[in-house]
């Protein structure tokens, strides 16, 4: 089956850094999510990616959808305390008739006033 | 928009006992709902896929008689983990999404304790 690795797994910044994590697949995917997940919390989706090369921005986060449709990376620019939690690629496949989407490892970011 | 509640939000049970948690979407009609398991320092990681009065399909190595799942109504799907175990002892998260709606919206999870 499909695997999204994430990295790095976990990430120690201070407040007022920007931040770069990916995600590589071992398949191709034609959509990119990336979510969201504050502790005790369900993930809240942040970014969506339809198309190759795609960069796209939502404030200060930037994900780019990769060329090779295998990879995607989110910036977060200017990080503030409240960016804390665990960041998961998703990738959208179609099985049993269903639209499922799997899950990246995560990458868990904390952020050092 | 795009609500979607669970309750309870956190419960403790002795092993053995069943537990049933409920998802609700609160302000659309899900034709779909999605139940994951997502273990400590884990990824959430797909359980099965419901469609309003259909049975559920369940993920490989996922035991469909011990978490029966319920699709009743647009609105509300409830998973039931039966004769629980500590190993079962998890946070559930549910999704729904509609038809031709291309996102899946997230409940707030259950985290489940089993003692």
């Amino acid at each position: 089956g499909q695997q999204l690795n994430q990295s790095p797994q976990s990430m120690f910044i201070q407040e007022g850094e920007d931040v770069s994590m990916n995600c590589t697949s071992s398949s191709i995917f034609n959509t990119w999510l990336w979510y969201k997940q504050d502790p005790g919390e369900g993930p809240v989706l942040l970014i969506a990616l339809y198309k190759a090369g795609e960069l796209t921005s939502n404030g200060r986060l930037t994900a780019q959808f990769g060329i090779t449709r295998k990879d995607s990376f989110l910036n977060i620019s200017a990080s503030i305390p409240s960016d804390v939690g665990i960041y998961f690629c998703a990738g959208p496949f179609h099985s049993g008739g269903y639209q499922k989407v799997t899950f990246g490892t995560g990458t868990k970011l904390q952020v050092i006033p | 928009g795009a609500v979607v509640s669970q309750h309870p939000s956190w419960v403790i049970c002795k092993s053995g006992t069943s537990v049933k948690i409920e998802c609700r979407s609160l302000d659309f009609q899900a034709t779909t709902m999605f139940w994951y398991r997502q273990f400590p320092k884990q990824s959430l990681m797909l359980m099965a896929t419901s469609n309003e009065g259909s049975k559920a399909t369940y993920e490989q190595g996922v035991e469909k008689d011990k978490f029966l799942i319920n699709h009743a109504s647009l609105t509300l799907s409830t998973l039931t983990v039966t004769s629980a175990h500590p190993e079962d002892s998890s946070f559930y998260i549910c999704s729904a999404t509609s038809t031709g709606v291309n996102e899946q919206f997230f409940g707030p999870g259950t985290r489940l304790t089993v003692l």
